[in-house]
């Protein structure tokens, strides 16, 4: 149960494209399409934005989407604004009735 | 209004046991699959523990293993979690999260309640 690895940060001006990665193995990410993204604000729950790779949730705006390759998943935030600087993890299944988080990622809206 | 309501964190000296609560309002809880996920001072979110509708399916982190025991009350619409044997690395934030129904992401989460292990 490793946990996935996401860059620390990433970051982009308002109304540019971001976009993170998160890399597991075969035996998490790689294995299932069951790759999920959580936002979490500052003192705050986190938030489902995508689940299943890349399905959203209502009330999830349509500029947030994901995608998966091999065993990396990515999250791309579009037409960035303010209110998504925030901190993203992803989580996938990991088998055995298991999940795993990545670490995180701190995005600055420049 | 669909809710998830933490309870029973505490401060505890290592070695200890703690009993965490989560209630469940605005929704059936036997339709959902439920979640234990910490996270500790600064730190990002760690997966700790997960339990199907009907409790046949229970998993835990390696680092939990052994230690920690997740339970469910349909009926009380409540989802536990049992600690034992608590270390100082078990500090954290503890978050209760509700599995989609039929699906792998976490759609509801409490506000957390916060286990402080330490002497």
């Amino acid at each position: 149960q490793s946990a996935l690895t996401q860059p620390p940060s990433a970051s982009g001006s308002p109304g540019q494209s971001v976009t993170i990665s998160c890399t597991g193995t075969s035996r998490d990410v790689g294995g299932y399409n069951y790759v999920s993204w959580y936002q979490q604000h500052p003192g705050k729950a986190p938030k489902l934005m995508i689940y299943e790779v890349s399905k959203r949730p209502s009330g999830v705006p349509d500029r947030f989407s994901g995608s998966k390759s091999g065993n990396t998943a990515s999250l791309t935030v579009s037409g960035l604004q303010a209110e998504d600087e925030a901190d993203y993890y992803c989580s996938s299944y990991a088998g055995s009735n298991s999940r795993v988080f990545g670490g995180g990622t701190k995005v600055t809206v420049l | 209004e669909v809710q998830l309501v933490e309870s029973g964190g505490d401060l505890v000296q290592p070695g200890r046991s703690l009993r965490l609560s989560c209630a469940a309002s605005g929704f059936n809880l036997d339709d959902h699959a439920m979640h234990w996920v910490r996270q500790a001072p600064g730190k990002g979110l760690e997966w700790v523990s997960g339990i199907s509708w009907h409790s046949g399916y229970i998993g835990y982190a390696d680092s939990v293993k052994g230690r920690f025991t997740i339970s469910r009350d349909n009926v009380k619409n409540s989802l536990y979690l049992q600690m034992t044997g608590l270390r100082p690395e078990d500090t954290a934030l503890y978050y209760c999260a509700r599995s989609l129904r039929g699906g792998y992401g976490f759609d509801i989460w409490g506000q957390g309640t916060m286990v402080t292990v330490s002497s």
